[in-house]
């Protein structure tokens, strides 16, 4: 079974700077690989996800998130964060492109961006 | 196109009271999910369904029971509350895609 990590419970960055999110994950086979931000009271909303081919992967919001197989992870970058982007971000592991009953979500960590 | 809705945004209830929560998508989805959220947990997935008629469970399912009444509804039921169901519950739609969806929440107490 899979498993999802992410080592930081929260971050705090200030405005204008750049921002990395861990996520580690364990799994046997090639994962499918998700990253979400929910926004405080609201639902998630899926930011980019990585299947297969380019190991760099663009999302919206001007987020970016690489595939590293060889050291299991799939870290979530953003070169110049701005006050919006305080919110929860999950990381998640899929089996499938249509297994979605099978993902796992990571904890969660909650950024605070500083004006 | 409200996307996946959710009713109601927030309930409270005593141990062993029932209700259901209700979802709705519009966007003519066939799979639908429902997760809990826990404070340091992620979501964890209660029960599913891969398209109209069918359901299956999911990491956590007792203590609740499902139905999917068409296409766009897909309900939960909490036949007897505990305070361990206090939650946030999600649910979500996924598209063609493999995108997946999800409404607003609902905020869950049971005292």
């Amino acid at each position: 079974a899979q498993s999802v990590t992410q080592p930081d419970i929260h971050i705090t960055v200030s405005e204008g700077a750049s921002l990395e999110l861990r996520c580690n994950y364990s799994y046997g086979a090639t994962p499918y690989l998700f990253w979400y931000v929910q926004s405080p009271g609201q639902g998630l909303q899926l930011l980019l996800k990585y299947f297969s081919g380019d190991t760099l992967v663009q999302g919206i919001k001007g987020f970016e998130a690489e595939f590293k197989r060889s050291q299991s992870s799939f870290n979530l970058r953003k070169p110049s964060v701005h006050w919006s982007d305080a919110a929860e971000y999950f990381c998640a592991v899929g089996a499938g492109k249509t297994s979605y009953d099978k993902v796992i979500f990571g904890p969660g960590t909650s950024l605070s961006v500083i004006p | 196109n409200a996307g996946v809705t959710q009713t109601p945004k927030f309930q409270v209830l005593k141990t062993g009271q029932s209700m259901t929560l209700q979802c709705a998508q519009d966007m003519n989805h066939n799979s639908m999910y429902w997760y809990r959220q826990d404070p340091g947990m992620g979501l964890r997935l209660i029960y599913y369904s891969a398209s109209e008629g069918t359901t299956d469970k999911g990491e956590v399912p007792n203590g609740y029971n499902v139905s999917r009444l068409n296409k766009r509804e897909f309900s939960l039921r909490l036949e007897s509350a505990a305070p361990s169901q206090t939650s946030v519950y999600f649910c979500a739609s996924i598209t063609v895609g493999n995108e997946q969806f999800f409404g607003p929440g609902t905020r869950l107490t049971v005292l």
